[in-house]
This record gives C-alpha cells, structure tokens and sequence, in this order.
C-alpha cells in the first residue's frame, strides 16, 4: 500500500482558505486519492476523491500534479466547524489495494 | 437502515472477560470494516468482509480478536480474555462494493471499550 505522510497540524483563521498537502511518492498506475475529515467523537467523513488534476465539490478541491506523487486538499474559506482531522488515503479496488490505512492526519485548528 | 449503526455504545469489562461489539451497516451495503482507534490516533484497520466472506484479516491484533459476518449483513467483533491494552474506540464502517477508485466507507459511531 502506498505510504502517505501527511503535516502533523495546521492552524488557520476564519475566512482563509486552507491547504494541506499529503505525500505518496509510491502510488501505484490504478490509486486512487481520498480525504476523509473526523470530528471529535465521530467517525471519519468522506470529503473528496480523485485520481488526477483537479477535482471540486462543494466542500473542498483537491488538486493532484500530474506525477501524482502528492495531493493537496484546499478548503476554501474555513469556519470554525471545519476544525478536525483531515486524512489522506490512497489505494485503489482494482488491485485489491484498498487503501485501508488512515495514519495520523493532520489537525486542522481553526481560531476567530 | 440510514446510517451505520454500532453497540453498545460504551463497554466497560474487567480484564480477562470476552466481549462482543456489534455492527448494523447500511443494508445496502456488501462490504463492511472494522476498526480500532486510540485517542489521539487515526483508525486502524482490523479486518473487512465482502458480504459473509472475510478477504483480510491481516490487521487482527492478536487470536484473541475474531470477527464474523454469517448472513452478510450484522458483524460482530469479540475480543477474548480481554487486556487494558484492547481499551479503544471500535469503529465500524461499511461501503457499496464499487467496481474503481476507492469505496466511500460510512462510518458507524463507534464502541468506546474500557477495559478495567
């Protein structure tokens, strides 16, 4: 499985946009690239996937280069309810890579 | 049903005591994980099941740990002669079987287990 290491923490104000940046310099020809968000006392959330370039929702984007060797998750404009834990997941079902390893994430504080 | 459900909610056991934990997935769903997580941790994988099949099991810590799926839908997790050190949050979550990319996993609200 493709390893991913991601920014311990990160502080941000209301109303900046916000990016993190998740490295897997293994990923494989068919990984995909997703990002969940966990609140305390809940489970992870999906928020976005992607295999290459640019993908947006209506909660984030997610920009992948074209090596892909890394992705970076933009949160624009954060309030204070987008304070969690953001994690980078990378696999893929076609190879039976289920990217099944969450790691440590990356503590988004948002302050006033 | 709507969403992952999980219970108990909270289990407090005394070392040495088997317990069981339990996961209702999205009905829909055909495949269903099991996690652990430590405060202050991200999730980390136990075992999964596609339907009543059990492909990966590779994250089961110990013998002690088993999980089972027999009619594809509810699964149970038992921990056996449980240790101070198996006090966690169990978190389940389940995800449509899709044919690329990844599964969105649907997280239950987990099993915060204690154990005395």
């Amino acid at each position: 499985l493709a390893k991913t290491t991601q920014p311990i923490s990160m502080d941000s104000y209301e109303g900046q946009e916000v990016n993190i940046t998740c490295s897997h310099n293994n990923i494989a020809t068919n990984d995909y690239i997703t990002w969940y968000q966990q609140f305390p006392s809940q489970g992870p959330r999906f928020i976005i996937q992607g295999y290459k370039t640019k993908v947006t929702n209506e909660v984030a984007s997610l920009f992948i280069p074209a090596d892909r060797k890394s992705s970076t998750l933009s949160l624009p404009r954060v309030s204070l309810s987008d304070t969690a834990v953001y994690y980078c997941l990378v696999g893929s079902l076609d190879t039976g890579r289920r990217a099944l390893t969450f790691g440590s994430g990356t503590r988004l504080q948002v302050q006033p | 049903g709507a969403g992952v459900s999980q219970s108990p909610r909270y289990k407090v056991t005394k070392r040495g005591q088997d317990v069981t934990l339990r996961c209702d997935p999205i009905s829909s769903h055909a495949t269903l994980y099991w996690y652990q997580q430590a405060l202050g941790q991200g999730p980390e994988f136990l075992t999964y099941f596609n339907y009543e099949a059990q492909p990966d099991k590779s994250g089961l810590p110990s013998d002690r740990f088993s999980a089972e799926r027999p009619e594809g839908s509810i699964s149970t997790l038992t921990i056996q002669r449980t240790e101070q050190r198996d006090s966690a949050m169990y978190r389940c979550a389940s995800s449509l079987a899709g044919t690329s990319g990844l599964e969105t996993q649907y997280f239950g609200p987990g099993t915060r287990l204690l154990v005395l």
